[in-house]
């Protein structure tokens, strides 16, 4: 099993440039998250999703969109990148509901600059 | 507006023991603690979790006092493999989550 994958896993953008962050899973899992994490701050939630075809937002979800086709893939997207977007970003998904209860699967991350 | 604390850094040597708290002022009542380990260039992994009182594994110790506002992170024996960051995760409401900002422990030789 490959867990969670993430791609790419460098971008550079330029300001007003958009982009989608693909995650995949092979574990079945209903949940799948998308995080920021930036120096000093730790992760922050974006997006969630609880099951194919549903998204809710986190704790930072403006300027970023998602969608939840296949119950294996999970797309963020930015559709006009700013450099307060320039962070590294992960993907994660776990079995259970949302929340601290159930052990979530990290993919690699993707380090994106916005210039 | 629920926040979850830890120390920024913390330091150690190979062969002691290492305690990492992690506070947490909004906790919800039904919800677990759950704390993960980084290392560069990866995403966290795993380590432990814990509802209340004491949970042991193989690679740590998890201990939650009744009040549940804090728990701290047991690592006994650090040896230079353990240097990483290591984030608290809690449940902060019906639907809703924080990592701590994580703690960077270094262990020297």
């Amino acid at each position: 099993n490959a867990g969670v994958t993430q791609t790419p896993k460098f971008r550079v953008l330029k300001t007003g440039q958009s982009m989608t962050l693909l995650c995949a899973q092979d574990m079945n899992h209903e949940y799948m998250y998308w995080y920021r994490q930036d120096p000093g701050m730790g992760l922050r939630l974006i997006h969630y999703s609880v099951g194919e075809g549903t998204t809710a937002k986190g704790e930072v979800p403006d300027g970023y969109n998602v969608s939840r086709l296949k119950k294996q893939n999970f797309l963020l997207g930015l559709e006009s990148a700013a450099p307060s977007q320039t962070s590294v970003y992960f993907c994660a998904s776990s079995y259970g509901r949302l929340a601290a209860s159930y052990e979530q699967y990290f993919g690699p991350g993707t380090r994106l600059t916005v210039t | 507006l629920a926040k979850t604390t830890q120390p920024i850094s913390m330091d150690s040597y190979e062969g002691q023991e290492v305690n990492i708290t992690c506070s947490h002022n909004n906790i919800a009542t039904n919800d677990y603690i759950t704390w993960y380990q980084q290392f560069p260039s990866q995403g966290p992994r795993f380590i432990i979790q814990g509802y209340k009182t004491k949970v042991t594994n193989e690679v740590a110790s998890l201990f939650i006092p009744a009040d549940r506002k804090s728990s701290t992170l047991s690592l006994p024996r650090v040896s230079l493999s353990d240097t990483a960051v290591y984030y608290c995760l809690v449940g902060v409401g019906n639907n809703d989550m924080r990592f701590g900002a994580g703690t960077r422990l270094t262990v020297k030789p």
